[in-house]
């Protein structure tokens, strides 16, 4: 079974802060999504990485796809009250599934 | 664009019941998508259609569960009879492409929270 773990589960911290979360598996995928969601929304589409070792940035968001194509982080510098919410990585592996991770959920204090 | 559209957004029922949800694709997207959501399971892909043709149903629970694309604007996934372990937030979601590689994503609903007494 593929799974997609991400780290930490729970995060917490303050304004101006910078965070790294984490997405961990022992796949290998084709391409690597990140999604952030809000309360009673649906997940909205970040960023796609395809290429291993590829880095995006997205503003204060940095996203990193590992060498092997196995784990993903992302960095938010400088985190806002806007940051708020789970953040979900999913991965597209060879035979078309998309599987998803629980997701980190995260909480930036004012 | 009004982006994908679900109904209802709530459903509160009783155990045995039938629940039909509801699901209005982004036009022209090929690809639709439903999804089930619990803090324990996180985000499960239930069964994926295109061009209205069940493609992947390995993700649906139980005999219980069936879904259906009469036409390229509408799904239902419905369950019957209903149990309590059903309780969760069902997204649907519709794309261009199967594969979300490159620019392709996909792109959900609202959700429809599900409480089954």
């Amino acid at each position: 079974t593929q799974l997609l773990e991400q780290s930490p589960q729970f995060l917490s911290i303050q304004e101006g802060e910078n965070l790294t979360v984490y997405c961990n598996s022992s796949s290998v995928f084709s391409s690597l999504q990140w999604y952030r969601q809000e309360p009673g929304e649906g997940p909205v589409l970040l960023v796609t990485v395809v290429t291993g070792g590829e880095v995006k940035k997205l503003k204060r968001l940095t996203f990193q796809f590992g060498d092997a194509r196995k784990d993903s982080s992302l960095h938010i510098t400088a985190a806002q009250p806007g940051d708020t919410g789970l953040y979900l990585c999913a991965g597209d592996v060879a035979d078309d599934k998309i599987i998803f991770g629980k997701g980190t959920r995260l909480h930036i204090l004012p | 664009d009004a982006g994908v559209i679900q109904s209802p957004r709530h459903e509160v029922t009783e155990m045995g019941q039938e629940v039909t949800l509801r699901c209005k694709p982004i036009s022209g997207h090929d690809y639709l998508f439903w999804y089930r959501q619990t803090m324990m399971r996180g985000l499960e892909l239930l069964i994926y259609f295109n061009n209205n043709v069940p493609i992947d149903d390995s993700g649906m629970p139980e005999d219980r569960f069936s879904a259906k694309m009469p036409n390229a604007s509408f799904s239902t996934l419905k369950i019957q009879p209903s149990e309590p372990r059903d309780s969760a937030v069902y997204f649907c979601a519709s794309s261009p492409s199967r594969t979300p590689t490159g620019t392709d994503t996909q792109y959900f609903g609202p959700g429809t929270r599900l409480t089954v007494l």
